[in-house]
């Protein structure tokens, strides 16, 4: 069975400062990766997603991720980011091109200070 | 254009009792998966319907149940309610299964 792991349960960074959120997955096949932003009380908002092809995915709001195989590693990435950015964010593994069972990490909250 | 609608946003129910929550799927989406969310943990598949059919169904016991109607909207209902079941439960539609994703900003279940 598949599974996902984010190694940090919260991250603080400064406004303007650059953002990594780390995401290990444990799979037996080709892995289908998902990153999603869920802000209080609300639902999931899919930020970027991987299939296959170019290893670096480029997702919505300036958001990217670089899928390594060797190291089973999805990592999120932002180069500068906004307070607007403050939320939880969740790493999923897909089965199939079935995103609609995913098993997801636990998130890892992001605060932003100013 | 509506994306998915969910009802209703909140709600308590006693221990032992029943509850049926409600899915409209965005325009154009057949599909619908359901997912449970405790505090503090990612979400966790439950089922998928398509073609009003269950497709999928991940590690949740018989008490939790559901039907898709013709028009794609999608019921979950879950029998004999435990204090454990009080979680956000949140509906994602697609066309077809495939990736496309759009959740809802889900149900809270509080059960006393």
């Amino acid at each position: 069975a598949q599974s996902v792991t984010q190694p940090d349960i919260h991250i603080t960074v400064s406004e303007g400062a650059s953002l990594e959120l780390r995401c290990n997955y444990s799979y037996g096949a080709t892995p289908y990766l998902f990153w999603y932003v869920q802000s209080p009380g609300q639902g999931l908002q899919l930020l970027l997603k991987y299939f296959s092809g170019d290893t670096l995915v480029q997702g919505i709001k300036g958001f990217e991720a670089e899928f390594k195989r060797s190291q089973s590693s999805f990592n999120l990435r932002k180069p500068s980011v906004h307070w607007s950015d403050a939320a939880e964010y969740f790493c999923a593994v897909g089965v199939g091109t079935n995103a609609g069972k995913s098993t997801f990490g636990d998130g890892t909250t992001l605060t932003v200070k100013p | 254009d509506a994306g998915v609608t969910q009802s209703p946003t909140h709600l308590i129910k006693t221990r032992g009792q029943q509850v049926t929550l409600r899915c409209s799927p965005k325009s154009g989406h057949d599909t619908v998966s359901w997912y449970q969310q405790a505090l503090g943990q990612g979400p966790q598949f439950i089922f998928q319907y398509y073609e009003e059919e269950e497709r999928q169904r991940g590690n949740f016991p018989d008490r939790f149940s559901g039907h898709q109607f013709p028009n794609y909207s999608s019921e979950l209902n879950v029998n004999a309610l435990l204090l454990g079941d009080s979680a956000l439960y949140l509906c994602a539609s697609s066309l077809g299964g495939g990736h496309g994703y759009t959740f809802g900003s889900g149900t809270r279940l509080t059960v006393v």
